[in-house]
């Protein structure tokens, strides 16, 4: 079956950077885009993008350009997503999410990982 | 930008049904999906496309889009529905997902 399974919560100080993987199994890996979603304490859900898993192109939400990076090692089947001079605004649950096309041909997010809680704290 | 409004809270009884709305400009127009969110776990799609439900999702959750507002439609409601539920479409005009801000659903 489809799993993305995160890496563990991250304590880290403001300016530093931190690193959140989401390892892929049960699917071929490059045939599905990987996004990037973002819940900050009390708020919602906020996209933060996505990288293309076949071509490398990744695509950034507003708000989310300069400091985050989309990457990921397609050997390990593994997504990654960067984020450098943290801030304690981007204390927030990170999830990796698949992209899946319906029937119709539209795509929307059919698989999610289990979240990876950043804290940014001094 | 494209703006998807929800109201904050929607409370109805069990075995009542509770219906979500999800307003935007010209919604009609776009594919809505729906994903269901429980107190310290992931999204769960629940319904895409704007009324179609992934394996494993009772017919109970059905969606309707139609003018400037998209409705999830739960029927029958039982307490493990209580959930925040969120709305998403493509904007193709500025290439980017949106969700809605969110409805919390409180089942009485």
């Amino acid at each position: 079956q489809v799993q993305l399974v995160q890496s563990g919560s991250e304590l880290k100080k403001p300016g530093a950077s931190v690193k959140v993987s989401c390892k892929a199994s049960g699917y071929s890996f490059t045939s599905y885009a990987i996004n990037w979603v973002r819940e900050a304490p009390g708020q919602g859900l906020q996209w933060m993008g996505w990288i293309n898993t076949n071509t490398g192109n990744p695509l950034y939400g507003k708000g989310f350009t300069g400091r985050f990076v989309f990457s990921f090692d397609t050997s390990v089947r593994t997504a990654y997503l960067q984020i450098s001079s943290l801030k304690a605004e981007d204390t927030a649950v990170y999830y990796c999410v698949r992209e899946g096309m319906a029937a119709k041909g539209t795509y929307y997010f059919d698989h999610w990982g289990q979240g990876t809680l950043v804290t940014v704290s001094a | 930008s494209y703006v998807l409004t929800q109201p904050p809270s929607v409370s109805v009884a069990p075995g009542q049904t509770a219906r979500i709305p999800c307003g935007g400009n010209n919604i009609a127009s776009k594919s809505v999906h729906w994903y269901q969110q429980k107190p310290g776990q992931a999204p769960v799609p629940v319904v895409y496309d704007g009324g179609d439900r992934p394996s494993g999702i009772p017919e109970r959750f059905s969606g309707s889009n139609s003018g400037n507002t998209a409705t999830l439609t739960i029927s029958r409601v039982e307490a493990g529905d209580e959930a925040d539920y969120y709305c998403q479409v493509w904007d193709s005009s500025s290439d980017h997902y949106v969700f809605g801000a969110g409805t919390k659903v409180t089942v009485l």
